[in-house]
């Protein structure tokens, strides 16, 4: 069973609006949710992090909002710009239990298209 | 940048033969990780390590082994490689386990025919 889900595997913007990437969950446990961006050929890289015990965490254009009560998370880029095509990673863990919980689970991905 | 470094990058191989994966990372991080990603799930998790010598398996475990002799190296080893391995495969490290973003190496892509 998948506990993290991206539900839409692609989605095209234009340039200067807004980019909403969604992610569902279904572990409770989960605590602490983490976004990653993937452009080709390249490894994954670190975006934004938020803990359970905040419902909102902004950096620069970005920003994650976690709704605890619908298992469900997003990520907003505002604006949004063609650099940032890429596939998004939604990522989970079981932060404060430690051990092989403290362990990241992926969602599949979200293909993010920015058009001039 | 997190120091992470994943050799070789690109390896063709054939069905049968063993195949060895190395992450080496220059931020004496405790935690590596070794990833796989195939299109339609994402990246699932192979193996971890928690300090040297010490692993564990992932979500995905089957067929592959891993080794940590040093805080800086962490094998990962396809014993006898299948068409099911081809694969991009990723090292991640991180200081602590938990509330802690993990850094991802440039990749591998193992092609076995």
């Amino acid at each position: 069973d998948q506990q993290v889900k991206q539900n839409s595997p692609s989605l095209s913007v234009q340039e200067g609006r807004i980019s909403i990437l969604n992610c569902d969950y279904t572990n409770s446990m989960f605590d602490y949710f983490l976004w990653y961006k993937k452009y080709p050929a390249e490894g994954p890289t670190f975006l934004i992090s938020i803990s359970s015990i905040k419902d909102k965490n902004e950096d620069g254009r970005f920003t994650v909002f976690l709704n605890k009560s619908a298992k469900h998370l997003s990520l907003h880029i505002v604006p949004s710009q063609p650099g940032d095509s890429a596939v998004y990673f939604c990522a989970a863990s079981q932060a404060n239990y430690g051990g092989s919980q403290g362990n990241l689970i992926f969602g599949k991905g979200t293909k993010l298209s920015v058009k001039p | 940048d997190a120091g992470i470094t994943q050799s070789p990058r690109h390896k063709v191989t054939e069905t049968g033969t063993p195949v060895t994966l190395r992450c080496h990372q220059t931020e004496n991080h405790r935690y590596m990780y070794w990833y796989r990603q195939d299109p339609g799930h994402g990246l699932r998790l192979i193996h971890y390590s928690y300090g040297v010598k010490d692993t564990d398996k992932g979500e995905v475990s089957d067929g592959y082994s891993v080794s940590r002799s040093k805080t800086e190296d962490f094998l990962l080893t396809l014993e006898s490689a299948t068409s099911s391995q081809t694969s991009v495969y990723f090292c991640a490290i991180s200081r602590l386990a938990g509330a802690y973003e993990q850094y991802f190496g440039p990749g591998t892509r193992l092609t076995v025919t």
